[in-house]
């Protein structure tokens, strides 16, 4: 079955600092994406990026990172100097095949709340 | 272009009755997906409707149903509501069956 972890629920950093959010997932399938969307309070889901599983490769856009590991199935996120505008709640999630069909639903972890203080 | 948008907005029930929510999916956009967020948890996959028809289904229980129509906008209609169905639904479209997704706003749900 899939499963995606996120065991911080609540960070709570001050303005600047650099902070990493944990994602670990579980998989058999051998083909299968992952994502980070931020929520802020408005509620609606922003979609942040989406790794292809067998792309390792560590991307970085602007103040935001992720570092992908296959060995681990990990799947980070960092903020760098974070800003008060970063606070929201943040999920992983994982592509799962529907099925044996070619289409799939997303299964997203609990989330982890980040609190960026002025 | 615009995003998903999602109708209504807000909406309060009472229990035993029935709901119908809707969603417009991106311009071009074939696939779209129902979550239900409830509060404190992660989003939880309902259906999938690719073309006009339905191509996963969560674990949810048969008072739960959904349709898509020929322009791939999407009605979700949940029928004798509990009060445990009051959450964030969820709309989301993506260009195809297994692409990044993308969410409409949401539709809060109370049921009382």
């Amino acid at each position: 079955a899939q499963k995606v972890t996120q065991a911080q629920t609540e960070i709570s950093v001050v303005e600047k600092e650099d902070v990493t959010l944990d994602c670990v997932y579980e998989t058999r399938d051998t083909t299968y994406y992952l994502f980070w969307y931020k929520q802020p309070p408005s509620g609606e889901l922003v979609f942040l990026i989406r790794r292809n599983s067998f792309d390792e490769q560590n991307e970085i856009s602007g103040r935001y990172s992720w570092n992908f590991q296959k060995s681990t199935s990990s799947f980070n996120f960092t903020i760098t100097a974070s800003q008060v505008v970063d606070s929201a709640v943040y999920f992983c999630a994982l592509s799962a095949p529907l099925g044996k069909t070619s289409y799939d639903k997303v299964i997203f972890g609990p989330g982890t709340s980040l609190s960026v203080i002025p | 272009d615009a995003g998903v948008t999602q109708s209504p907005t807000h909406l309060i029930k009472t229990r035993g009755q029935h709901v119908t929510l809707r969603c417009s999916p991106i311009s071009g956009h074939k696939s779209v997906s129902w979550y239900q967020q409830v509060l404190g948890q992660g989003p939880q996959f309902i259906f999938q409707y690719y073309e006009k028809e339905e191509r996963g289904r969560g674990n949810f229980p048969d008072r739960f149903s959904a349709r898509q129509f020929p322009n791939y906008s999407s009605e979700l209609n949940v029928n004798a509501l509990l009060l445990g169905d009051s959450a964030l639904y969820l709309c989301a479209s993506s260009l195809e069956a297994s692409g990044e997704q993308y969410f409409g706003p949401g539709t809060r749900l109370t049921v009382t």
